[in-house]
């Protein structure tokens, strides 16, 4: 069964910097590109970045760009996103989900057919 | 970045039928955008109903359906359960990002 599992959310201060990461298991990782995507309390989902299954290219939202970076390790099956520069914003639970598989030069969806359990971060002095 | 826009809040009677849709700004939603559905309960972790505008993923009820419309991405429930209560969110892909709409809590009465 495909897994996904977040960790190293908690709380920390404006300016303050946190690295999450996400451990898979069950499915050919290196295959896929993988996602974080956040939710605010009471909010709705916002998509934050995304990374190939190469790891060569990243893009990311908006309001995150130069303070997140996205990253991988295949060999590990593992996702990470580094937080530096952490606002009130930031706060939300964030998820890891499988994005596009891409076994050769031509990639197919679903994407975001398997999610985490979440991590919070909270951002508060 | 684009804004993706949705009806905030539906209502639908138990058995009816009702279409949730999806708009981008600027422009028209297409094809090219692959527009997903997710359905999300209180407490839970999304869960993917509809991928590249109207597929189902195994576990997707047949009474979900994508389509185009009017220039919008439309989801469409036909029979609803009261187990369909919930936040939907559609999501458009704008080359390699992606963005979610606002949401619409979705509330069978």
């Amino acid at each position: 069964e495909v897994q996904l599992v977040e960790s190293g959310g908690g709380l920390v201060q404006p300016g303050g910097s946190l690295r999450l990461s996400c451990a898979a298991s069950a499915f050919n990782f290196k295959n896929y590109w993988m996602s974080w995507v956040r939710q605010a309390p009471g909010k709705g989902l916002e998509w934050v970045a995304n990374i190939k299954n190469d790891g060569n290219e990243e893009s990311y939202m908006d309001s995150v760009k130069g303070r997140f970076t996205i990253s991988r390790d295949n060999t590990e099956k593992s996702l990470h996103l580094r937080m530096n520069s952490l606002r009130a914003e930031d706060t939300a639970v964030y998820y890891c989900a499988r994005d596009l598989f891409c076994p050769s030069s031509r990639c197919r969806g679903p994407i975001f057919d398997f999610w985490g359990q979440g991590s919070l971060v909270i951002v508060s002095s | 970045q684009a804004v993706v826009t949705q009806e905030p809040s539906l209502t639908v009677s138990p058995g009816g039928t009702v279409t949730l849709t999806c708009g981008s700004s600027p422009g028209v939603v297409t094809s090219g955008h692959t527009p997903y559905w997710f359905q999300q309960k209180p407490g839970q972790a999304p869960r993917a109903l509809i991928f590249d505008t109207s597929d189902k993923l195994s576990w997707t009820p047949a009474r979900f359906s994508g389509s185009l419309l009017g220039g919008k991405a439309a989801l469409t429930l036909s029979g609803a359960q009261p187990e369909d209560e919930a936040e939907y969110y559609c999501l458009l892909s704008y080359g390699d990002a992606r963005v979610f709409g606002g949401g619409t809590k979705l509330t069978v009465l």
